[in-house]
C-alpha cells in the first residue's frame, strides 16, 4: 500500500530565516506530487506540482521554490521566510488514471512564522 | 474566475441526525468534483469523486449528490456519529487544467 510522509510536524520560524518541508512517497512509482498550502479558515492554494524528477510547475508566485530531487522525494522550500508564510502546508500524490484520479494527501506541516 | 463555494460555513448537528452540505461552483464544464473530509490538523481523506455525467455516488454513510444544470452538489451524511466532525471540502478539476479549485469547506460538529 502507498504512504506519504511529511516532516515536520510542526515548525517555528523567525522572519527571514530559511525553510525546507520535505515530502517523501512510499509504494508507487513516478506519482504525480504536490505541494499546498491552507491559510486559516480558507481553501487549499496549489503551490507546486511535479510530474517528475525535476519537473516543477508553480502556480503562484511567491518567495517559496519547489524540487524533486528523486521520484519519489518533493521538497518546498524558502530561502528568507515571510510573516505571510505562516500556514499549514500540505504534500500530495496522485497517479493520473483518465478523468478520475484521485490526490492523497499527507498529515501536513504547521507552519508559523514570528 | 473559476470558483467554488460552500455552504454552509458551519454546522452543528445532533449524533444520529442527517445532514446536507452545498457545494456551487461558478464554471462549467469540468472533469470530475470530489468531496474530501478533513480532520484538525490533518490532511484530506477523499469521500467521492463524480465525473461530470454523474448524478450521484456514495461511500457508507455518505451520499454525494449533482445536477450539472443549476451547477450544484450536495453531501448527505446519514446517523451522523461524532466522528464525523470534520471540515467537509467540495474539490473541482476543470476540464484541461491539472489544477484542483477548493471550496474554504464546511466546519461540522456532531454532539452527543
Amino acid at each position: 500500500s502507498q504512504t506519504i510522509h511529511q516532516w515536520p510536524a510542526t515548525l517555528v520560524q523567525p522572519v527571514g530565516s530559511p525553510l525546507s518541508l520535505e515530502c517523501t512517497v512510499e509504494g508507487t512509482s513516478n506519482p504525480n506530487l504536490y505541494w499546498y498550502r491552507q491559510a486559516a479558515g480558507r481553501g487549499l492554494q496549489l503551490l507546486f506540482y511535479s510530474v517528475g524528477i525535476g519537473q516543477i510547475s508553480s502556480e503562484v508566485p511567491q518567495n517559496l521554490s519547489a524540487s524533486r530531487p528523486q521520484d519519489r522525494q518533493f521538497i518546498l522550500s524558502s530561502k528568507k521566510l515571510l510573516l505571510s508564510d505562516s500556514g499549514f502546508y500540505l504534500c500530495a500524490w496522485s497517479l493520473v488514471k483518465g478523468l478520475t484520479d484521485t490526490q492523497y494527501f499527507g498529515p501536513g506541516t504547521r507552519l508559523t512564522v514570528l | 474566475k473559476n470558483q467554488v463555494e460552500q455552504s454552509p460555513q458551519s454546522l452543528i448537528i445532533l449524533e444520529g441526525k442527517n445532514c446536507t452540505l452545498q457545494c456551487n461552483y461558478t464554471v462549467s464544464p469540468f472533469s470530475n468534483l470530489r468531496w474530501y473530509k478533513q480532520d484538525t490538523g490533518r490532511g484530506p481523506v477523499s469521500l467521492t469523486i463524480m465525473t461530470f455525467s454523474e448524478n450521484t455516488k456514495s461511500n457508507g454513510r455518505y451520499t454525494a449528490t449533482l445536477d450539472a444544470d443549476t451547477k450544484q452538489s450536495s453531501l448527505h451524511i446519514t446517523a451522523s456519529q461524532l466522528s464525523d466532525s470534520a471540515s467537509y471540502i467540495c474539490v473541482v478539476r476543470w476540464t484541461g487544467r491539472r489544477a484542483l479549485t477548493f471550496g474554504s469547506g464546511t466546519r461540522l460538529q456532531v454532539q452527543p
